[in-house]
């Protein structure tokens, strides 16, 4: 079946070190988006991506970092930089289309302790 | 800018009452609007879309039609279930930048009781 699958489901990171969350899709699409929703917010863009070895910054990408070195696989970085990392993530990919939807991983829970 | 303005939540409903979500927005040009539905823990999953002025989105026995005049993509349904609880999510994708680069609205939480 076709799909997005993000990976861990839950992550736990202590303060100072950076982890990398997965995001891997075959649905040929060439877009690719991470988005972070905070309890009772709207999801906000972080990155996206139209095409391999492209990437743009959305509205909250400070202390992030991604890479798209295969069209399957968008990874995203949280590197200690960020300073509220706790939050729900979500990877979502779609044609570059405005008019077709995007679909969306089941997300990364991300838990500083 | 681009925006999404969606009513306040939580909606409590009990079964089969009618439901309305309020969802206005701010664009230039024609964007696609989209109604997307959350259940705990899980990612989004698209509930019904329209992609110009006057169309009807449907699916599940919800609707939504695009109003550009009053800006507004009000989403609807006459009987909900027990099992509609969950949190949904009114989003555009603007006309202009190539991308499908959604902007949501902050959501809302519908409780149906039965």
């Amino acid at each position: 079946d076709g799909g997005i699958t993000q990976s861990p489901k839950y992550l736990f990171r202590k303060e100072g070190q950076n982890v990398t969350l997965s995001c891997e899709q075959n649905l040929n699409h060439d877009a690719m988006y991470w988005y972070r929703q905070d309890p009772g917010q709207g999801l906000r863009l972080i990155y996206y991506s139209q095409i391999v070895n492209d990437f743009q910054k959305g509205d909250i990408a400070e202390g992030y970092s991604v890479s798209r070195e295969k069209k399957e696989s968008f990874p995203l970085t949280v590197t200690s930089a960020q300073k509220n990392p706790t939050a729900f993530y979500l990877c979502a990919s779609s044609p570059v289309d405005r008019n077709t939807e995007a679909f969306f991983g089941q997300g990364t829970r991300l838990t500083v302790v | 800018g681009n925006s999404v303005t969606q009513m306040e939540g939580p909606v409590t409903l009990s079964e089969e009452a009618f439901l309305t979500i309020n969802c206005t927005y701010t664009a230039t040009g024609y964007p696609s609007l989209f109604w997307y539905v959350q259940y705990p823990g899980e990612g989004l999953q698209l509930l019904l879309k329209a992609t110009k002025a006057d169309d009807k989105g449907s699916n599940k026995g919800f609707e939504a039609t695009y109003r550009k005049e009053t800006t507004s993509f009000h989403l609807e349904k006459g009987s909900v279930q027990v099992s509609d609880s969950a949190v949904y999510f009114c989003a555009l994708s603007p006309s202009s930048g190539g991308y499908n680069k959604l902007i949501f609205g902050a959501g809302t939480r519908l409780a149906v009781h039965p």
